[in-house]
């Protein structure tokens, strides 16, 4: 069975950093790319990051560009997100979501239950 | 404001059918076949129910189905359950930058 468990979320103050890690299992990790999405309370879904399988290639959103950092371990089977210089606007949930086919196209068909970031003084 | 657009909310009563659209432009909907749909309850994460505009994942029931006509694209869901009562997000594939696509602001649907 594939799971995707996120884990290091908190309440953070501005301008603090936070690393999520995101531990899979139940598929070859190592054989596809991730993704980090996130979803703001009470509002929609956003992409924030993705990563190929061999780390070759990483595309950020605009958001997040210069601030966050994607990386992933496949000896570990995990996958993290670097997050510095946080702001209010970072508050969310943050899912890891695994790519059904190629980068870039959002289809993702395992997604873990998110770990929740809040940003706050 | 969402890059792509859905209606707020719609609703239906069991064994009904009703259809969500999402529309965009040519440079995203309109102009790729990578359109999919995504099913979230509250409290819960996001499940994939169609992609590629028309395909079911496995599992996924065959009440979902997926089109599109132009730079809109819809979800039908079939004899509706009390259980399809959920948030739905449509997302596409974008050629205006490099992301991992664009979403639609999500559809409330209730069942009555």
């Amino acid at each position: 069975e594939v799971q995707l468990v996120e884990s290091g979320g908190g309440l953070v103050k501005p301008g603090g950093s936070l690393r999520l890690s995101c531990a899979a299992s139940g598929f070859t990790f190592s054989s596809y790319s991730m993704n980090w999405v996130r979803q703001a309370p009470g509002k929609g879904l956003e992409w924030v990051s993705s990563i190929s399988s061999s780390s070759s290639y990483i595309y950020y959103a605009d958001s997040v560009k210069g601030r966050f950092t994607i990386s992933r371990d496949n000896a570990k089977n995990s996958l993290y997100l670097q997050m510095n210089s946080l702001r209010a606007e970072d508050t969310a949930v943050y899912y890891c979501a695994r790519d059904l086919k190629y980068q870039l196209l959002p289809d993702w068909d395992y997604w873990g239950q998110g770990t929740l970031v809040t940003v706050s003084s | 404001q969402s890059a792509l657009t859905q209606p707020a909310s719609v609703s239906g009563s069991p064994g009904q059918s009703i259809t969500i659209s999402c529309t965009g432009t040519s440079s995203d909907v309109g102009g790729y076949n990578y359109v999919s749909w995504y099913q979230q309850h509250p409290g819960k994460a996001p499940k994939l129910m169609i992609y590629d505009v028309s395909n079911r994942p496995s599992g996924v029931s065959n009440r979902f189905s997926g089109s599109k006509s132009g730079n809109t694209a819809s979800l039908t869901i079939s004899g509706l359950q009390a259980e399809d009562e959920a948030d739905y997000y449509c997302s596409s594939y974008t050629s205006s930058s490099t992301s991992g696509g664009v979403f639609g602001g999500g559809t409330k649907l209730t069942v009555l």
